[in-house]
């Protein structure tokens, strides 16, 4: 059974810094990993997704990388906003989601 | 172009009570899923539909039945409601993660509060 980890469940930080979002799991036999955005009494918002044959992905301020070997994937967020709050989820074969890390951006 | 859309948005019901939930898409995607969020813990899979005519159980499934009407629509029903089940109901589409496009959409998600 894959389990999915996310540490830390929240993070807060000054406006500009950047932000590392982790997110673990077991087997290492996935076909993708999605990381999605949930804001407070919201749906999810993808943000980035990695097949599995692929190391990283880039959307303008958002980075994922992906160590399949290692069972990781990290989400970067370069110089953070106050829109950036919200919470963080990673999803492993659309099957198994981790409990997300909160995000909070201090003006 | 609406995407994944659930109805209701908001339930309330009494123990023993039932209720179906409606999914849609419009998207043409071959999979659909059902999952259940509560509070601190991820979304945990209720039940998925890899493609029309099948369903399958995920890591949640008692208390819960479902039915893949057609390619666009996925239903969740609860026979007879119990408190365990107050939660934040979430209906997501995608094709199967062998075949792209890959990402996943979701539905804005109804709020049970089951008394």
């Amino acid at each position: 059974k894959q389990e999915v980890t996310q540490i830390p469940a929240a993070l807060s930080v000054p406006e500009g810094e950047n932000l590392v979002l982790n997110c673990s799991f077991t087997d290492s036999a996935i076909y993708n990993l999605q990381w999605f955005r949930q804001d407070p009494g919201k749906g999810l918002t993808s943000l980035l997704l990695i097949q599995s044959s692929q190391r990283e992905q880039t959307s303008g301020r958002l980075n994922a990388s992906l160590d399949k070997s290692s069972g990781r994937s990290t989400l970067y967020i370069a110089a953070s906003q106050p829109g950036d709050s919200a919470t963080y989820l990673c999803a492993v074969d659309k099957l198994s989601f981790g409990a997300g890390t909160t995000v909070t951006v201090r003006a | 172009n609406a995407g994944v859309t659930q109805t209701p948005k908001f339930q309330v019901l009494k123990t023993g009570q039932s209720m179906t939930l409606q999914c849609a898409q419009d998207m043409n995607h071959n999979s659909m899923y059902w999952y259940r969020q509560d509070p601190g813990m991820g979304l945990r899979l209720i039940y998925y539909s890899a493609s029309e005519g099948t369903t399958d159980k995920g890591e949640v499934p008692n208390g819960y039945n479902v039915s893949r009407l057609n390619k666009r629509e996925f239903s969740l029903r609860l026979e007879s409601a119990a408190p365990s089940q107050t939660s934040v109901y979430f209906c997501a589409s995608s094709e199967p993660q062998w075949t792209p496009p890959y990402e996943q959409y979701f539905g804005p998600g109804t709020r049970l509060t089951v008394t």
